[in-house]
């Protein structure tokens, strides 16, 4: 079993459309938990990070967070072209004593003009 | 001044033959990593060292040998190439081992082994 999953995509949607991406983990005693933006062929970006259950919200993006369903989610509001990207969901664990982020597979988003 | 750098950015071989990949960091970070991505972009931790020091290896073949000559760099050795080991791979570094959470990559060096 994957310890971070999320729907590949990819998820077309229109300009000015909000944009939800979903995330789900297997490690219950997860606390910290991020999202990468990915431009193609370019290097990831820390763009959101939510420790705590519920909302948070920076400019046009929102993170949300319910540990007890174990579900992170990216709301991206009023979408742009410019927002055409793979956004990556990672969570804070442990690998051999150390601390080690652990990636989804990345949702592919499309905005159309 | 790039943060993170590695060199090269792209890499062809042929199975069987060794490489290396370089990377830099002038950010005065104190840990790095080596993470590959594969072509279904699933990046995946492969090594951690924390000034100079070893502290994640993921069960990664030891034909990968990784090395630290000081905290700044961190290089990775592949000895006799495979096809499975085409993939992106991507130097990272953070500010100490708990700053794992905001990662600074390099720009990636796409590995083609033919």
């Amino acid at each position: 079993q994957k310890e971070v999953e999320q729907n590949s995509g990819p998820l077309s949607v229109p300009e000015g459309a909000i944009a939800s991406l979903n995330c789900t983990y297997s490690d219950r005693g997860s606390q910290s938990f991020f999202w990468y933006r990915q431009y193609s062929g370019k290097s990831p970006e820390l763009i959101m990070s939510i420790y705590s259950n519920g909302d948070k919200e920076d400019g046009r993006f929102t993170a949300q967070l319910n540990k007890a369903s174990q579900y992170v989610s990216l709301l991206i509001r009023d979408s742009q072209p410019s927002d055409s990207a793979t956004y990556l969901c990672a969570v804070k664990g442990f690998s051999a004593g150390a601390n080690n982020l652990f990636f989804g597979t990345g949702t592919r988003l499309t905005v159309i003009p | 001044d790039t943060a993170v750098s590695q060199t090269p950015k792209y890499l062809v071989t042929q199975m069987g033959n060794d490489k290396s990949i370089k990377c830099e960091q002038n950010l005065g970070h104190d840990t790095m990593y080596w993470y590959k991505q594969d072509s279904k972009k699933f990046l995946k931790i492969m090594f951690s060292y924390n000034n100079k020091e070893l502290i994640i290896n993921e069960t990664v073949p030891n034909r990968f040998s990784p090395k630290s000559p000081d905290k700044a760099h961190l290089n990775l050795h592949i000895n006799s190439l495979e096809l499975g080991d085409s993939a992106v791979y991507f130097c990272a570094s953070s500010q100490d081992v708990t700053g794992v959470e905001k990662l600074f990559f390099g720009s990636g060096t796409q590995l083609s082994v033919l």
